[in-house]
């Protein structure tokens, strides 16, 4: 079955830098790959996803990447602000399944 | 306001006591699920349902049971036979591939 591995488990970087989640799946026929923003006690939000299609999306400072032929895709975040500082997932999916596989999560610290 | 809501949002048993956890949602949305988070971890499967009257294991569903008699609602019973339920619940919800996620009810055994 589709396995999903996320790195770093913490990554550390100063406010204003760039900070940059990487996973890697196995299941070559996944095709949808969301990321998932965790605050402290809330469940998660979606904050950008992409589909096999598509090379890269972005979304203001946030943009993901995809890489078919090596199977991993990555989050970047830019100019980083304190209200990024949570725990971030990386989820694998195919369109004619409704079960996400998941990460195991990145916490993200934003020094000020 | 359309979206996913979990009662209660704090939630104590006494050993050897069942309880039970409410999803709702209004989103019109198939499939629902219901997974576990436990303390810096990641996300597992517990159950998950994709029409009414129809609901799959999922990873960890020992000690565990949902129903699923209308489309909005899904419920997920904690039952005395989970030994360490104490946990962060999450239900989520979705019409295609995009999971929604409701608020979480955190479980803590006395």
């Amino acid at each position: 079955g589709e396995n999903v591995e996320q790195h770093p488990s913490t990554l550390s970087v100063q406010e204003g830098d760039s900070a940059v989640i990487k996973c890697t799946y196995s299941d070559s026929a996944s095709n949808y790959f969301p990321w998932y923003k965790q605050e402290l006690g809330k469940g998660p939000q979606l904050i950008i996803d992409i589909r096999s299609n598509v090379g890269e999306k972005k979304d203001q400072r946030i943009a993901v990447t995809l890489n078919k032929t090596a199977k991993h895709f990555s989050l970047h975040i830019t100019e980083t602000q304190p209200e990024d500082s949570a725990v971030y997932f990386c989820a694998a999916s195919m369109w004619s399944n409704y079960q996400l596989i998941w990460g195991a999560g990145t916490k993200l610290i934003i020094k000020p | 306001d359309g979206g996913i809501t979990q009662s209660p949002k704090y939630l104590f048993r006494k050993e050897g006591q069942n309880v039970t956890l409410s999803c709702e949602q209004n989103l019109n949305h198939d499939a629902m699920y219901w997974y576990r988070q436990d303390p810096g971890q990641g996300l597992r499967l517990i159950y998950y349902s994709q029409i009414v009257n129809d609901f799959q294991k999922g990873d960890i569903a020992e000690g565990y049971s949902v129903s699923r008699e209308k489309k909005e609602s899904f419920p997920l019973t904690v039952t005395s036979a989970q030994k360490n339920p104490t946990a962060f619940y999450l239900c989520a919800s979705t019409a295609t591939d995009t999971q929604y996620f409701g608020p979480g009810t955190r479980l803590t055994v006395l």
